[in-house]
């Protein structure tokens, strides 16, 4: 079954850039979808086929894809950025779906 | 604005069986595939299975085939889970959540706790 990977954690100040990875066999090949899951709440989309924000997600949410890697990038972050981010694609030939381990961010 | 909610969860014995259910408002449920995604405590999201918008295809999670069962009725705008043979992994918060053609899940519930223990 497919398989993506995330690291567990990430640490930026804020107002720096933090960049979430993701990672895949091939899985620029994929669409990729993003989640920010803040402590006891359920998940929230913040970035859908690899680069569309949700409305009401700022612009200094983007995404990208290619290769082996996909990538959440957060500019400018704030405080209230600080969450889990969990990557997702549909498993190609099952349409099962994948979720990466997640990362926590931390806003220092 | 799209509403789920789920209902069911509870503490149940190794081995019993619980059906949780999700009821959907605010949008037209018969045009969205269902989902359910669950979280063990402390742990990530884990996809456990997918119904079609006509309920004619599903899909399991390897760990949960053949003891877990999806199902909807569009009548009544609810999605199920029946969930036998339950184990101690399988405690965890339990999600619903949809999609439209095979995109990402772009509404969720806010869960509901599934404690498997004697």
């Amino acid at each position: 079954s497919y398989v993506v990977t995330q690291p567990p954690s990430v640490s930026v100040a804020p107002g720096e850039t933090a960049r979430l990875t993701c990672g895949g066999d091939k899985i620029g090949n994929l669409r990729v979808h993003w989640y920010q899951q803040r402590p006891a709440q359920a998940p929230v989309l913040v970035m859908f086929y690899d680069v569309v924000r949700p409305s009401g997600i700022p612009q200094r949410f983007s995404g990208s894809n290619s290769g082996s890697t996909a990538t959440l990038t957060i500019s400018r972050v704030e405080v209230g950025d600080e969450a889990d981010y969990y990557c997702q694609v549909w498993e190609p030939t099952t349409n099962r779906g994948v979720f990466g381990g997640g990362t926590r961010l931390t806003v220092l | 604005q799209a509403r789920l909610v789920e209902s069911g969860g509870g503490v149940v014995q190794p081995g019993r069986s619980l059906r949780l259910s999700c009821a959907a408002s605010g949008f037209t449920f018969s045009i969205y595939g269902m989902h359910w995604v669950r979280q063990a405590p402390g742990k990530g999201l884990e996809w456990v299975a997918r119904i079609s918008y006509d309920g004619k295809n599903e899909n399991y999670g390897d760990s949960v085939v053949g003891r877990f069962s999806i199902s909807r009725d569009n009548s009544r705008a609810t999605v199920y889970l029946q969930m036998i043979g339950l184990r101690g992994e399988d405690t965890a918060v339990y999600y619903c959540a949809r999609d439209r053609d095979g995109g990402p899940l772009n509404s969720w519930g806010q869960g509901t706790l599934v404690t498997v223990s004697s």
